[in-house]
């Protein structure tokens, strides 16, 4: 398996523009997250999907953020209007969940964006 | 939520064997340990997770008190690729949540010649 895999590897917009983040997870995996990492504030959970329905989003920043998984092999998170300190790196990660291997979550290589 | 509590750097040499704490006072009792290398410029790579005692892998152990308020996870005779950061997490992934998926701000691993 080529594990999860993520596009583009680097974005670089302006501000205001739209950004479309894609992930695809490992097949067979029935759990999907995104987080984002920047140097303040670390790696942090934006959203949860669980078998393609989102389960826990409280870590979305704002309404400007928001994130689909139309089936299991493919999500995106998208950013309208972005902004500056939208700048991090994205990351995807997938998962089987089930008996022992409660957080053994597989990441992707992330999306460095940068807003200008 | 569970916080955790970590050394920010550690510093060891070839062939030693590295023990890095985690502190995490108030787990809750179905809360997992799961701890995770993370290379610069690449996500974070699992390494070992444990509820209780201790787990042993390939690459390292994870020893938990009794109590579960902290956790150490050990490397044995470290290599320079093992220079990395070092994330413990507490928690677990449910059917309807995603509880404490807290990274926290990780141990700098760094092994030196």
């Amino acid at each position: 398996d080529a594990g999860v895999i993520q596009s583009p590897r680097h974005e670089v917009t302006e501000m205001g523009q739209e950004v479309t983040l894609r992930c695809k997870p490992i097949s067979g995996h029935n759990s999907l997250f995104w987080y984002r990492q920047t140097m303040m504030r670390g790696l942090e959970l934006l959203i949860y999907f669980n078998n393609n329905v989102p389960i826990d989003d409280s870590g979305m920043p704002e309404d400007r953020f928001s994130a689909k998984m139309p089936n299991a092999s493919f999500s995106t998170l998208k950013i309208q209007p972005s902004e500056p300190r939208d700048s991090a790196v994205y990351f995807c990660a997938s998962l089987l969940r089930g008996p022992g291997s409660y957080n053994e979550q597989f990441f992707g290589p992330g999306t460095r964006l940068t807003v200008l | 939520l569970a916080k955790t509590t970590q050394p920010i750097s550690m510093d060891s040499y070839e062939g030693q064997e590295v023990n890095i704490t985690c502190s995490h006072n108030n787990i809750a009792t179905n809360d997992y340990i799961t701890w995770y290398q993370q290379f610069p410029s690449q996500g974070p790579r699992f390494i070992i997770q444990g509820y209780k005692t201790k787990v042993t892998n390939e690459v390292a152990s994870l020893f938990i008190p009794a109590d579960r308020k902290s956790s150490t996870l050990s490397l044995p005779r470290v290599s320079l690729s093992d220079t990395a950061v070092y994330y413990c997490l507490v928690g677990r992934i449910s059917s309807g949540s995603a509880r404490q998926l807290t990274f926290g701000s990780g141990t700098q691993l760094t092994v030196l010649p």
